[in-house]
């Protein structure tokens, strides 16, 4: 069963434009949703986070916009540069073993590509 | 090198051997997880440790899959009786706190 859905599988756009990535959550025991951001040979390094708390949060030319009553979330790219082309993960946390760690719940990726 | 360390970085093993896999976490984290992703997904949980613990442990990790963690430092991962299903990028992380830090993987391609 896929607890967060992703879309869209992928998307092109040109330099300077404003890619939106969307994702969706059905479970409520998540309580914090990172994106992920992972070229080819590498593993996913963290981009942005957000608690569901915030409705909007901004780090640099990334924004996660939250939506709590609707489980939806997306990441948008300011500006989005070549450099940024990769495939971007959405992800849902919660905690387990007793509150002792947490597991992420990954969405299926976007395949970002940005054209000079 | 203060990231996750994994090795092998590529494994090409036939259909029916064992492979083991090695994690190297950032030395001061006490939780350690494996991930397994197949291509053109996201990483799926498979198991997690605090110190040498287990504590843990997804369906998707059969009883063909073993993890350890001796010592609560480095952490294998073995296979054994491989099938080609088995065939994704292994993916190690580590972390203090709520915040993971993934290594680079290793892809296991079985033939």
């Amino acid at each position: 069963q896929q607890q967060v859905k992703q879309s869209p599988q992928s998307l092109i756009v040109q330099k300077g434009g404003i890619p939106i990535i969307n994702c969706a959550y059905e479970n409520t025991a998540f309580d914090y949703f990172p994106w992920y951001q992972q070229f080819p040979g590498k593993g996913p390094a963290l981009l942005i986070a957000i608690r569901p708390d915030v409705s909007e949060k901004k780090e640099g030319r990334f924004t996660i916009s939250f939506n709590k009553s609707a489980k939806q979330f997306s990441l948008h790219i300011m500006d989005s540069q070549p450099g940024d082309s990769a495939t971007y993960f959405c992800a849902a946390s919660r905690t387990i073993s007793s509150g002792s760690a947490r597991q992420l719940t990954f969405g299926s990726g976007t395949q970002l590509t940005v054209l000079p | 090198d203060t990231g996750v360390s994994q090795d092998p970085r590529h494994k090409i093993t036939k259909r029916g051997q064992n492979v083991t896999f090695r994690c190297d976490p950032i030395s001061e984290h006490n939780r350690l997880y494996w991930y397994r992703q197949t291509l053109g997904q996201g990483p799926e949980f498979l198991t997690y440790f605090q110190n040498e613990a287990q504590l843990e442990k997804s369906r998707l990790l059969s009883d063909r899959f073993s993890a350890e963690r001796p010592k609560g430092s480095f952490s294998t991962l073995e296979i054994q009786r491989t099938e080609q299903g088995d065939s994704a990028m292994y993916l190690c992380a580590s972390s203090l706190q709520s915040g993971y830090t993934f290594g680079s993987g290793t892809r296991l391609t079985v033939v």
